[in-house]
């Protein structure tokens, strides 16, 4: 079984600074993906970026980074220079392998920031 | 430009109506998902589908049922709404396949009520 850990409680940040936002994974599967989605108020799930098990380097979009830590079994997502239009609730999940496997997702952090 | 789509984006219905929830994605994705969302629960699976007439229980299956007759609509079925079945319904559709790369398209949400 997969299981996906947010715990933070809701994070500020204020306008043009750096934030963690951070996920912890649980998975038997030797192969598996990682995946970060944002919702804003309006409600849908825009994904933000990706992350495979095997991948030697962090992947990077953009102001969104995923710091990888394969020993601690952490996916945190880090967003540069922040926007007001980053408020929203952002969304940790992982794939399996399989070729009908299934996101699981985590709880989900309230990410606010502040002009 | 848009992929998947859900045909109501809020809906009332009262307790004990038989509601659907229908959905559409234009991808030619084989797979094809029905989360609910609650605060401080995350994204909870209801059912998905791995091909036409094809269906599997997810986390929450009790009092949902679906249909998918064709590969591009998964409808979503409240047999007899009540109360506790207030909340944000999302739709998603994936490419099949091995190997863990691929996430989800989400539609942008029905929030319905059952009063």
């Amino acid at each position: 079984a997969q299981k996906i850990t947010q715990t933070q409680p809701g994070m500020f940040v204020q306008e043009k600074e750096a934030v963690t936002l951070d996920c912890t994974y649980d998975t038997s599967d030797q192969s598996y993906g990682l995946f970060w989605y944002k919702q804003p108020s309006s409600g849908e799930m825009i994904f933000l970026i990706y992350q495979g098990s095997y991948d030697e380097q962090n992947a990077t979009e953009g102001r969104y980074s995923l710091n990888f830590q394969k020993a601690r079994k952490s996916a945190n997502l880090v967003i540069s220079a922040s926007q007001l239009g980053d408020s929203a609730m952002y969304f940790c999940a992982m794939r399996g392998t399989g070729a009908n496997s299934k996101l699981t997702f985590g709880k989900g952090i309230t990410l606010s920031v502040r002009p | 430009d848009v992929k998947v789509t859900q045909s109501s984006r809020y809906l009332v219905k009262r307790t004990g109506e038989k509601v659907f929830l229908e959905c559409v994605q234009d991808m030619d994705h084989e797979n094809m998902f029905w989360y609910r969302q609650d605060p401080g629960l995350g994204l909870r699976l209801i059912y998905f589908s791995y091909d036409v007439k094809m269906k599997e229980k997810g986390d929450i299956p009790e009092g949902y049922s679906v249909s998918r007759e064709k590969k591009e609509r998964f409808s979503l079925i409240l047999e007899s709404a009540s109360t506790n079945q207030t909340s944000m319904y999302l739709c998603a559709s994936s490419f099949a396949g091995f190997g863990s790369t691929y996430g989800y398209t989400f539609g942008s949400g029905t929030r319905l009520t059952v009063v």
